[in-house]
């Protein structure tokens, strides 16, 4: 099975800081990876697929970039609407992994 | 608007069973893929299944292989999964999940959620 590993497991952060997020992959998942934001109570919402490729109605202060095992995720200025814990999953082939996730605060 | 709402959830004992329904509508149910995701309290989260846009084909997590069947009926717009020999580490929120689409990796990649059902194994 393909496992997944992100970084930090947490971070604090204050409204206009550019925040990255990162995920590595136990092998290589070309660029079938995407990325999730979950709001406490809430189901996941997609925000990136392929890697880099902005899901519908996403703003662009979200990117993604990477292929094989390293990835990333941008947030180029983060809000306070953007608190949540972000997953990064792969659907490169089954089973599906996710990984431990990112809770990101608002200092 | 893609809505998806699962259904069934409930408290159970060890050794027990439970199927969870979930009923989608804003798509063309017929040509997506469906798959289930678990979220145990506080943790993150867990595939558990995913099934073709027909139902020929089936996948499953090691963790509930043998134990959970999915399955769905196009006509009616629903996906299900059943959960027979129920145990603790089985208590979660079950996402039901919408695939991007019906084959290639797009079958693998899930764009909607829906809002979960709470299952408790518990005696």
């Amino acid at each position: 099975d393909i496992q997944m590993t992100q970084s930090p497991s947490s971070l604090s952060a204050s409204v206009g800081d550019r925040v990255t997020i990162s995920c590595r992959a136990s092998q290589g998942i070309g660029n079938y990876l995407a990325w999730f934001q979950q709001k406490p109570g809430k189901a996941p919402r997609l925000l990136i697929y392929g890697a880099s490729t902005l899901q519908s109605g996403v703003p662009s202060k979200f990117s993604g970039s990477g292929s094989g095992t390293d990835f990333t995720l941008t947030i180029s200025s983060l809000q306070s609407e953007d608190f949540g814990t972000y997953y990064c999953q792969h659907y490169d082939s089954y089973p599906l992994t996710f990984g431990g996730g990112t809770k990101v605060e608002i200092k | 608007e893609v809505q998806l709402l699962e259904s069934g959830g409930g408290l159970v004992q060890p050794g027990g069973s439970l199927r969870l329904s979930c009923a989608a509508s804003g798509f063309s149910f017929s040509g997506y893929a469906m798959t289930w995701v678990r979220q145990a309290p506080g943790k993150g989260l867990n595939w558990v299944s995913s099934i073709s846009t027909s139902g020929g084909t089936t996948y499953y997590a090691d963790s509930v292989k043998g134990r959970f069947t999915i399955s769905r009926d196009n006509p009616r717009n629903t996906v299900y999964l059943q959960m027979n020999n129920l145990r603790d580490e089985d208590t979660a929120i079950y996402y039901c999940a919408k695939a991007y689409g019906g084959s290639g990796g797009f079958f693998r990649l899930i764009d909607y959620w829906g809002q979960g059902t709470l299952v408790t194994v518990s005696s």
